[in-house]
C-alpha cells in the first residue's frame, strides 16, 4: 500500500494568512492526489483533484501543486469557513489510501 | 441536487453482520462507480471499496475483502455495504460517496455511525 504521510496535524492560523498543507507519498504517485475539506459538521467536500486543478465552485484562494512524492495545498488568504479538516488521497494504486489529516485552527 | 442518505448503522456485537444502504438521487445512479469509506473516531480516513457502475466489478481494501461486501442495486439508485464478523476496529462513521472519473469522490453522504461493542 501506499503511505500518504501528511504534514503538520494541525496548524493555527490566522484570518488572512497564507498557509500551505503537505502531503508525502511512500512512493511516486504520478499527480494522481485529490485533496478534500471536512467541516465541523461533519460535512466533507472535494477541492482539488489530480494535484492542481480546483473543483467546480472552490474558491481561487485553494491551490495544489506537486508532483513525485511531494504534493501540497495552499489556501493564499485564510476565511473563516476555512477552518477545517483536510486531507489528501492518492489514486495511483489500489488500495486507495489518504493522508492522516491536518486539522487548520484559528490561532 | 445529489444527495446521498446511508442508514442502518447503530450499535452491533462483536463478530455479527450488518448491511449499510445508501440512497443516492439528484443524478443517474447507474452512470456512477460508488465507494464507500469509512473514518475512525481517531479521524483517519480509509477507503473501503468501490463497485462499478453497473455492479459487474468491486474492488476492495485487502485488509477488509474477507468480511465487507459491496452491491448496488441500479434499479432503486441504492448501494450497500454488507459487513460480517466485525470486530471492535470496525468503529466507525461510514461514508456512501460518488466517484468521478480521477477517482476523486465527488460527493459524500452525511455518514452513518457503527459502534462494534459487546
Amino acid at each position: 500500500d501506499i503511505q500518504m504521510t501528511q504534514t503538520p496535524s494541525s496548524m493555527p492560523a490566522s484570518l488572512g494568512e497564507r498557509v500551505t498543507i503537505s502531503c508525502r507519498a511512500s512512493q511516486g504517485i504520478s499527480n494522481y492526489l485529490n485533496w478534500y475539506q471536512q467541516k465541523p459538521d461533519g460535512t466533507i467536500k472535494p477541492l482539488i483533484y489530480y494535484t492542481s486543478n480546483l473543483q467546480s465552485g472552490v474558491p481561487s484562494r485553494f491551490s495544489g501543486s506537486g508532483s513525485g512524492t511531494d504534493y501540497s495545498l495552499t489556501i493564499s488568504s485564510l476565511e473563516p469557513e476555512d477552518f477545517a479538516m483536510y486531507y489528501c488521497q492518492q489514486y495511483d494504486s489500489s488500495p486507495l489510501t489518504f493522508g492522516s489529516g491536518t486539522k487548520l485552527e484559528i490561532k | 441536487e445529489v444527495q446521498l442518505v446511508e442508514s442502518g448503522g447503530g450499535l452491533v456485537q462483536p463478530g455479527a453482520s450488518l448491511k449499510l444502504s445508501c440512497v443516492a438521487s439528484g443524478f443517474t445512479f447507474s452512470d456512477y462507480w460508488m465507494s464507500w469509506v469509512r473514518q475512525t473516531p481517531g479521524k483517519t480516513m480509509e477507503w473501503i471499496g468501490d463497485i462499478k457502475y453497473d455492479g459487474s466489478y468491486t474492488n476492495y481494501a485487502p485488509s477488509l475483502k474477507n468480511r465487507f461486501t459491496i452491491s448496488r442495486d441500479n434499479a432503486k439508485s441504492t448501494l450497500y455495504l454488507q459487513m460480517s464478523n466485525v470486530r471492535s476496529e470496525d468503529t466507525a462513521t461510514y461514508y456512501c460517496t460518488r466517484t468521478d472519473n480521477n477517482y476523486c469522490f465527488d460527493y459524500w453522504g452525511q455518514g452513518v455511525m457503527v459502534t462494534v461493542s459487546s
